[in-house]
């Protein structure tokens, strides 16, 4: 079984420019997650789907931040405009259930200048 | 609201050393537990979680109790590896509302041959 898939591994760009992340969650997986992990902290929740919708996007900073799954397969995280602050790796997470365990991918390191 | 504290690291240990990573967290009711382990240049993964007070996890000869009257789960192990260089993470999921991990800040562990 393929594991959750991440795109781009690595990205740098200059503070107020814009990003956007992909992540690709396990054949079946009704739950996506993306998680915040900046350095020398753990991940922290952004937002979570199920299917389609959002479950959970109390954390999520709307005034920059946007993430969408649509037809609740893949998902896609933006930033717009970056910020020096948002330099962090990007976790994507999927899960079977609300419930279940949750799979990660590699992450998606960006650097903010 | 919900936290979870872990020892600050790095830990440092010869091969064969006994482990002990503290962890406690700060929630109401009876939340999961969980310990995810980050091996270098890859994604996190579950190495164990318990479910209800007084459960013990385990996997790869490492073993966790959630003790309910401390509001701990430490991580053990009778004998670490070089292999078990990583980064560990404790974690909670809540019983109600929110279903997300909430995540310590993780312990670094190097094994010295």
């Amino acid at each position: 079984e393929a594991g959750v898939a991440q795109s781009p591994r690595y990205k740098i760009i200059e503070k107020r420019q814009s990003v956007a992340f992909w992540c690709n969650p396990i054949s079946g997986h009704a739950t996506l997650y993306w998680y915040q992990q900046i350095l020398g902290q753990g991940p922290k929740l952004l937002i979570q789907f199920q299917n389609n919708g959002v479950v959970d996007d109390s954390q999520l900073p709307k005034d920059r931040f946007s993430a969408e799954r649509l037809k609740g397969v893949d998902s896609t995280l933006k930033i717009q405009p970056a910020k020096l602050e948002d330099s962090a790796v990007y976790l994507c997470a999927s899960s079977r259930l609300l419930e279940g365990e949750q799979f990660f991918g590699p992450g998606t390191r960006l650097t903010v200048l | 609201g919900d936290s979870v504290t872990q020892m600050e690291g790095p830990v440092t240990l010869s091969e064969e050393a006994f482990l002990t990573i503290n962890c406690t967290y700060t929630a109401t009711g009876y939340p999961s537990l969980f310990w995810y382990v980050q091996y270098p240049g890859e994604g996190l993964q579950l190495l164990l979680k318990a479910t209800k007070a007084d459960d013990k996890g385990s996997n790869k000869g490492f073993e966790a109790t959630y003790r309910k009257e401390t509001t701990s789960f430490h991580l053990e192990k009778g004998s670490v590896q070089v292999s078990d260089s990583a980064v560990y993470f404790c974690a909670l999921i809540p019983d109600t509302g929110r279903r997300a991990l909430t995540f310590g800040s993780g312990t670094r562990l190097q094994v010295q041959p």
